[in-house]
């Protein structure tokens, strides 16, 4: 299995371009996680989905941000327009979902990200 | 949004040298888990925890869940170069990871 598969790696763009992020989960996991990483905020959830459906978006910085799950192979996340301080690392993370009870954990498996620069 | 805290922040020890390092937390999660995150990858699960109080290994690495739900504990014991990286506790009610602030971890030959 290839794992996780983000586009692009590197991403450098000027402030008011619109920027989309894309990511190919692992086939067969039904549960899909983006991430930011900074250094000042750390590892943040921006939103997750089950089944291609949005579950949480409540790390959603602002209106600027989407995110899309069309499929089960495939998810975006767009900013538009983009500003300096979304400046940060974008992780795309997938799993099966949690299978029942409280002692039951998938473990999430994590892309390479995507390195955003905006100027 | 909600973060654990990791100590210590930052680790420059000499190979051969055990380590360790905790996170804690002022909610009760039901599941700890330890990532390590290279250089330019993204975090690589090392350890899951599921009860109170269990105590788990993988080779080098030990990890405890904490009995109140509230810590957890990370041990590497004799680090060897490789170890390098960020480390980040992560606990889970559902299916969130709330993530630690990381300790980096700098090994010296």
């Amino acid at each position: 299995d290839a794992g996780v598969i983000q586009s692009p790696r590197h991403e450098v763009t000027e402030m008011g371009q619109e920027v989309t992020l894309r990511c190919k989960p692992i086939s067969g996991h039904n549960s899909l996680f983006w991430y930011r990483q900074t250094m000042m905020r750390g590892l943040e959830l921006l939103i997750y989905f089950n089944n291609n459906v949005p579950i949480d978006d409540s790390g959603m910085p602002e209106d600027r941000f989407s995110a899309k799950m069309p499929n089960a192979s495939f998810s975006t996340l767009k900013i538009q327009p983009s500003e300096p301080r979304d400046s940060a690392v974008y992780f795309c993370a997938s799993s099966f979902p949690l299978t029942g009870g409280p002692s039951s954990y998938n473990e999430q498996f994590f892309g390479p990200g995507t390195r955003l620069t905006v100027l | 949004g909600q973060q654990l805290n990791q100590s210590p922040q930052s680790m420059f020890i000499q190979e051969g040298e055990d380590v360790s390092m905790n996170c804690t937390s002022s909610s009760i999660f039901n599941t700890w888990l330890w990532y390590k995150q290279d250089p330019g990858e993204g975090p690589v699960l090392l350890i899951a925890l599921y009860k109170a109080g269990e105590l788990t290994s993988n080779g080098r690495l030990t990890a405890q869940f904490g009995i109140t739900r509230k810590d957890s504990f990370l041990n590497i014991s004799a680090s060897i170069p490789s170890d390098v990286g960020i480390y980040f506790c992560a606990g889970a009610n559902t299916d969130k990871l709330i993530f630690g602030t990381g300790t980096r971890l700098q090994v010296f030959p």
